[in-house]
């Protein structure tokens, strides 16, 4: 079956304290893996899109990489402006374009 | 680049009533829009997918005759709750996917349409 997963569920940074988010999938046949930003309240602002393993993408303190079975969200130096859930979607379909969503990451960095 | 914007942002109606949301791909063509609601502290569930000048494909569970699509243009996708009851209350989200302006195969979001039924 079709599913993604992201870990930790919800994470608490000091500003400054780098770390990472997990999104494990399984899907036969990868079709492309997105990383989105959402605040409360509003719509899933894109970041990121990872193709192949070894792939990496890189924007300001965000580095998303990319494996056979995991993609990492790395974020160094966190500003608490950074707080927000951060969501994991895979493309399994290339003729819908539908994407599965993971539950999300809320990270939380305080000052 | 590829904006999409929704409107309302928020609406309030009693229960029995009709609601339409309205969704536009601003500066992109959208061959395909997507619409998605969320509850509190879940993930997106996808409701329908849409292509434009086509009749919407649903998801599985998701009401046809409740949860009207239409997708009239490449810009435009609107999506209708008749009868709309408590239950119906949510926040709602469209997506754009399209060749021009943003990439073909990334769905960009709406700021969304939060729905409250009394």
């Amino acid at each position: 079956e079709d599913q993604v997963t992201q870990s930790p569920e919800a994470l608490r940074l000091q500003e400054g304290e780098s770390s990472s988010l997990n999104c494990s999938y399984t899907v036969s046949g990868l079709r492309g893996l997105f990383w989105y930003r959402q605040d409360p309240g509003k719509g899933p602002e894109f970041l990121f899109t990872l193709y192949s393993a070894g792939e990496e993408k890189e924007k300001e303190r965000l580095k998303a990489t990319l494996t056979k079975k995991e993609s990492f969200l790395h974020i160094t130096a966190p500003k608490p402006e950074d707080s927000a859930t951060y969501l994991c979607a895979v493309r399994y379909s290339s003729n819908t374009g539908k994407l599965i969503f993971g539950q999300g990451t809320t990270l939380q960095v305080k000052p | 680049g590829a904006v999409v914007s929704q409107h309302p942002s928020w609406v309030i109606c009693k229960s029995g009533t009709s609601v339409k949301i309205e969704c536009r791909s601003l500066d992109f063509q959208a061959t395909t829009m997507f619409w998605y609601r969320q509850f509190p502290k879940q993930s997106l569930m996808l409701m329908a997918t849409s292509n434009e000048g086509s009749k919407a494909t649903y998801e599985q569970g998701v009401e046809k005759d409740k949860f009207l699509i239409n997708h009239a243009s490449l810009t435009l996708s609107t999506l209708t709750v008749t009868s709309a009851h408590p239950e119906d209350s949510s926040f709602y989200i469209c997506s754009g996917a399209g060749t021009s302006g943003g990439r073909g195969d990334t769905q960009y979001f709406g700021p969304g349409t939060r729905l409250t039924v009394l």
